[in-house]
């Protein structure tokens, strides 16, 4: 069975930094593409990242670029978004999703972490 | 970058309704469009990829049409589980997949 696990998140400081992790199991993590999606409060699905099976391939939402980093360790079956220079706008539920690389839709999806930007 | 706009924005139905979702994209995505189902709480779902698509597991109550900019998710008898929020996603451009801002479905 497909399992995605996000960790990490919590209540941060705006400037703060925070990493997320998303424990995947249950499928060949290194055969796939992953991606971050986040869901404000009350909000719609909101892309923020892309990282290829390989690491060879990152792409960022300009709302998170410079900011925000995506990596993975595919011998440890993670991968991860390192956030920093957070705002109040970055609080959201964050989800990692696998992809489906024949058609680049979003097969698989954690339950969500929790980020909270506030002072 | 590419905009999705799904209408309506909410809709109220009843328990037996065909009810039809709408999705525009700002350019031609050919076939590059997703659905997805979210509950209050809940991650969200895959439907139907690739426009038309039933992923697996999903009931055939489900579909989904269109191509180029216009694209339609018709549940064909609505059931009391399918009440929730409707996505689409754009996943023509990988440098930036966008999705709609969502479309509330609840019982009238």
């Amino acid at each position: 069975e497909v399992q995605l696990v996000e960790s990490g998140g919590g209540l941060v400081q705006p400037g703060g930094s925070l990493r997320l992790s998303c424990a995947a199991s249950g499928f060949t993590f290194s055969s796939y593409s992953m991606n971050w999606v986040r869901q404000a409060p009350g909000k719609g699905l909101e892309w923020v990242s892309y990282i290829s099976s390989s690491s060879s391939t990152i792409y960022y939402a300009d709302s998170v670029k410079g900011r925000f980093t995506i990596s993975r360790d595919n011998a440890k079956n993670s991968l991860y978004l390192q956030m920093n220079s957070l705002r109040d706008e970055d609080t959201a539920v964050y989800y990692c999703a696998r992809e489906e690389g024949g058609g680049s839709y979003f097969d698989y999806w954690g339950q969500g972490t929790l980020v909270t930007v506030s002072s | 970058d590419i905009q999705m706009t799904q209408s309506p924005s909410s809709l109220s139905a009843s328990v037996g309704d065909r009810v039809t979702i709408t999705c525009r994209a700002s350019q031609s995505i050919s076939s590059y469009l997703n659905w997805y189902q979210q509950k209050p709480g809940k991650a969200p779902k895959l439907l139907i990829y690739a426009a038309s698509s039933l992923q697996s597991g999903v009931p055939s109550r489900f579909s989904g049409s269109g191509s180029g900019t216009d694209f339609t998710l018709t549940i064909s008898s609505l059931q009391p589980e399918d009440f929730a929020t409707y996505y689409c996603q754009q996943s023509y451009s990988t440098r930036m997949y966008t999705f709609g801002q969502g479309t509330k479905l609840e019982i009238k």
